[in-house]
């Protein structure tokens, strides 16, 4: 069975300290891992796919990795807009696009 | 263009009670999922259709179920609802399914049972 673990569950920044968060996952056949943002009360919204070992995408303050075992989403110099839940998903190879979510990173970016 | 529509966007109802859930998705797009959010989780794979079809279930009692319509659009349906049903419940379209094709989420639709 497809899993996603996250990690830290919440992690508390003061506006221009940059961390990373951490996404581990096991599943057969990778067909791509993602990150989505989340605002409360709001559905995802994609940030990235990541689709092999070594490869890497950013956009703007946030860059995202991927090895054989996680995904590192790291943010640089974090704004307060930057608070939101950051969920990882992982879509195995297979007849449809199901995605298996870990529990998300509640991110939160103090002034 | 419009994203993934849903409505309605809350919804109280009582244990015992049924529930439709309807989702547009994107222009172009023909395939539909569902997702259940229960709140401090991640989302929880329901169904896929494609073209009409089931293409995908997840680990969901037999009261959920689904259907999608010639325009492409989609309802859930959710039987004999229990406290536990309470959640966000996402919609999502791609344009095909089995491809790494990113899906793009609607807003919910936020399920009380009360």
């Amino acid at each position: 069975e497809d899993q996603v673990t996250q990690s830290p569950e919440a992690l508390r920044l003061q506006e221009g300290e940059s961390s990373s968060l951490n996404c581990s996952y096991t599943v057969s056949g990778l067909r791509g891992l993602f990150w989505y943002r989340q605002d409360p009360g709001k559905g995802p919204e994609f940030l990235f796919t990541l689709y092999s070992a070594g490869e890497e995408k950013e956009k703007e303050r946030l860059k995202a990795t991927l090895t054989k075992k996680e995904s590192f989403l790291h943010i640089t110099a974090p704004k307060p807009e930057d608070s939101a839940t950051y969920l990882c998903a992982v879509q195995a190879a297979g007849a449809n696009s199901k995605l298996t979510f870990g529990k998300g990173i509640t991110l939160s970016v103090r002034p | 263009d419009a994203g993934v529509t849903q409505s309605p966007t809350h919804l109280i109802k009582t244990r015992g009670q049924q529930v439709t859930l309807r989702c547009s998705p994107i222009s172009g797009h023909k395939s539909v999922s569902w997702y259940q959010q229960v709140l401090g989780q991640g989302p929880q794979f329901i169904f896929q259709y494609y073209e009409k079809e089931e293409r995908g279930r997840g680990n969901f009692p037999d009261r959920f179920s689904a259907r999608q319509f010639p325009n492409y659009s989609s309802e859930l349906n959710v039987n004999a609802l229990l406290l536990g049903d309470s959640a966000l419940y996402l919609c999502a379209s791609s344009l095909v399914p089995g491809s790494n094709e990113k899906l793009f989420f609607g807003s919910g639709t936020q399920l009380s049972v009360l």
